[in-house]
């Protein structure tokens, strides 16, 4: 079965600065996708960036980017110039082709951007 | 920009009452979800609907729980008999034909 794994439940960082948070995953499944969401105090869940395992190029959206260590199973999501904004829990998430695409989340990273 | 939204948005029960969420998925998706997320904890999977059937279910989701969709737009999930437990933030999605799956605001269910 796949499983997702955050190992840091909480991280701080400094408005402006640069933080990335970790990610590693594991699955049978060469056809899968990653997903970074993130969910505010609103509890709204926001996709973020996603990464389609096919795709060696990592992907970004503008602040956010994603390092993709296919080999290493790990999917690590940087936030360039954090803003007060950026507060907020963040998952990441894992769906297996053909596993009807539902989502293995992460047990999530509680991000603090500190002004 | 369209969007799934639930209702509604906080909803109390008494233990032993069954309880209805529901959700309008976006118009042009064909593939539905339900999930869950107890407070502190991580989302966790309940439920797959495509072609008005159930595509897959988590261990989570027993006898107390149906999922239907009795029209064209809203996608319902109903809770029989709850459960303290079943305390928790139920979120609705639809996934886009990119594997994207957009989700709803969420219907916070406290049962007392």
């Amino acid at each position: 079965a796949q499983t997702v794994t955050q190992s840091q439940p909480e991280m701080s960082v400094q408005e402006a600065e640069t933080v990335t948070l970790s990610c590693t995953y594991d699955t049978s499944e060469s056809n899968y996708y990653l997903f970074w969401y993130k969910q505010p105090p609103s509890r709204q869940m926001i996709l973020v960036i996603r990464q389609e395992a096919y795709k060696q190029q990592n992907a970004t959206e503008n602040r956010f980017s994603v390092n993709f260590q296919k080999a290493a199973k790990s999917f690590s999501l940087k936030i360039s110039d954090s803003q007060l904004g950026d507060t907020a829990m963040y998952f990441c998430a894992l769906i297996e082709g053909g596993s009807n695409y539902k989502l293995t989340f992460g047990k999530g990273t509680l991000l603090t951007v500190n002004p | 920009e369209p969007e799934v939204t639930q209702t509604p948005s906080h909803q109390v029960t008494q233990m032993g009452q069954e309880v209805i969420l529901r959700c309008v998925p976006i118009s042009n998706h064909l593939y539905f979800y339900w999930y869950r997320q107890i407070l502190g904890q991580k989302v966790e999977f309940l439920v797959s609907f495509y072609n008005n059937e159930i595509s897959e279910k988590s261990e989570i989701f027993d006898d107390q729980f149906s999922v239907e969709r009795p029209d064209g737009s809203n996608f319902t999930l109903k809770i029989r008999s709850t459960k303290l437990e079943d305390s928790a933030m139920y979120f609705c999605a639809s996934r886009d034909s990119y594997n994207e799956q957009f989700f709803g605001p969420g219907t916070r269910l406290t049962v007392l």
